[in-house]
């Protein structure tokens, strides 16, 4: 139980596109789930909390309008990278929240903006 | 705010046993996480401990104590594959997300 799925697991695209990423809960409902970053040898970083049906709360220094977070049922949370740029290539992780205070993360997504 | 402290590095033989302690500091505590996380993956759940004490799971075991704001992870019968990060978590507010250090990068050799 508590498996978390993302989608796609890597994305390439130019730069000035958007990109959406999928985070869904498999097995159980979620209202709150989280994304994360992660830049090579570094830690996770927080970057919004989502809950279902209200807007994503947004750590200092990311800016909500280029993540975009939409948490609209209980078991999909979705990312959107607009307008991406070579420095926004990333590994994004999402986390939900399940059974009790356990976050389980997805597999995460690769990122890469050319 | 939040801190934590662990080693940034440790190595170790296989089948050896090998604890890597935590310490940390938060406002509001609601349980301390142990993930592992394997290079180029997302981390894996380990333990969870909420009480003082240790929680014994298979090879890993996990230790509280909330005086003293730390915790250890004991991995015992070391195994190649259990080359990785292992990162500690302390959950301050209930229902908020976990902040994570840089973790502890073990290397596991023959």
């Amino acid at each position: 139980g508590a498996v978390v799925s993302q989608h796609p697991s890597w994305v390439i695209c130019k730069s000035g596109t958007s990109v959406k990423i999928e985070c869904r809960s498999l097995d159980f409902q979620a209202t709150t789930m989280f994304w994360y970053r992660q830049f090579p040898k570094q830690s996770l970083m927080l970057m919004a909390t989502s809950n279902e049906g209200s807007k994503a709360t947004y750590e200092q220094g990311v800016e909500k309008d280029k993540f975009l977070i939409n948490h609209a049922s209980l078991t999909l949370s979705t990312l959107t990278v607009t307008s991406a740029h070579p420095e926004d290539s990333s590994f994004y992780i999402c986390s939900a929240m399940g059974f009790g205070e356990t976050q389980y993360f997805g597999p995460g997504t690769r990122l890469l903006v050319l | 705010g939040q801190n934590i402290d662990q080693p940034t590095e440790m190595t170790a033989t296989e089948g050896a046993i090998v604890q890597i302690n935590c310490t940390y500091q938060t406002s509001g505590f609601n349980g301390l996480f142990w993930y592992q996380q394997h290079a180029g993956e997302a981390p894996t759940f380990l333990s969870y401990n909420v009480l003082d004490g240790l929680e014994e799971k298979g090879r890993f075991s996990s230790f509280l104590s909330r005086s003293k704001g730390y915790s250890y992870l004991l991995l015992k019968e070391l195994q190649m594959k259990d080359s990785a990060s292992y990162l500690c978590a302390p959950l301050g507010e209930a229902g908020t997300a976990l902040i994570f250090g840089k973790g502890t990068t073990l290397s596991v050799s023959s």
